[in-house]
């Protein structure tokens, strides 16, 4: 079954703790991004890569890591230092220029 | 720096009466233009995207350069149309990075 799969679709967090959203593809796409949906903001892009080892920051990756050892795997770390991590995140990858695919979402929530 | 703006959130239609959803772009070069459209409780899909000048379930969309525009219509909205709806640019300018618009909720009222 190809496509993108993200993991956890739920994740709680404590304050002050790192956290890391699994993004893994099948489709044997170079490009693979990670945005934030919050409600009336839309999309906003936190990391970018085009090729492995790779990455570059999006609009607002301040508090947030990622990294890019594999084609495949695409992990964000969500660190202490994102002041408000709440959200719904999803990662998606593409043949650069061409139709973007995406995975279910993961809904990060800080208790 | 490529922008998208999507000036209504939300855009409220009947049954059966035309839809236009609003985009603009902010881009130095030649542009990927892409609608996606997420219903409820689905993944974020491809909707069309300018290049292939197709139309998708009944909705066009058309690259405007001199109004750096690419609205998305629909002659008669049906109520399966009410979903978020996104615009989005890719471009090589910014390594071919792709930036989204805020999104239109359009909702289709019977």
């Amino acid at each position: 079954d190809g496509g993108i799969t993200q993991s956890p679709k739920y994740l709680f967090r404590k304050e002050g703790q790192n956290v890391t959203l699994s993004c893994e593809q099948n489709l044997n796409h170079d490009a693979m991004y990670w945005y934030r949906q919050d409600p009336g903001q839309g999309l906003r892009l936190i990391y970018y890569s085009q090729i492995v080892n790779d990455f570059q920051k999006g609009d607002i990756a301040e508090g947030y890591s990622v990294s890019r050892e594999k084609k495949e795997s695409f992990p964000l770390t969500v660190t202490s230092a994102q002041k408000n991590p709440t959200a719904f995140y999803l990662c998606a990858s593409s043949i650069p220029r061409a139709e973007a695919f995406f995975g279910q979402g993961t809904r990060l929530t800080v208790v | 720096a490529q922008r998208v703006t999507q000036p209504e959130k939300l855009l409220s239609v009947f049954k059966g009466a035309p839809v236009e959803l609003k985009c603009n772009y902010s881009y130095s070069g030649s542009p990927e233009l892409f609608w996606y459209v997420q219903y409820s409780r689905q993944r974020l899909q491809l909707l069309l995207r300018h290049i292939s000048r197709e139309s998708i379930k009944g909705f066009t969309a058309d690259l405007n350069k001199g109004e750096t525009s690419f609205h998305l219509k629909k002659p008669f909205a049906q109520e399966e149309d009410s979903a978020m709806y996104y615009c989005a640019l890719s471009g090589e300018n910014a390594g071919n990075m792709l930036t989204f618009g805020g999104g239109t909720r359009l909702m289709v009222k019977p």
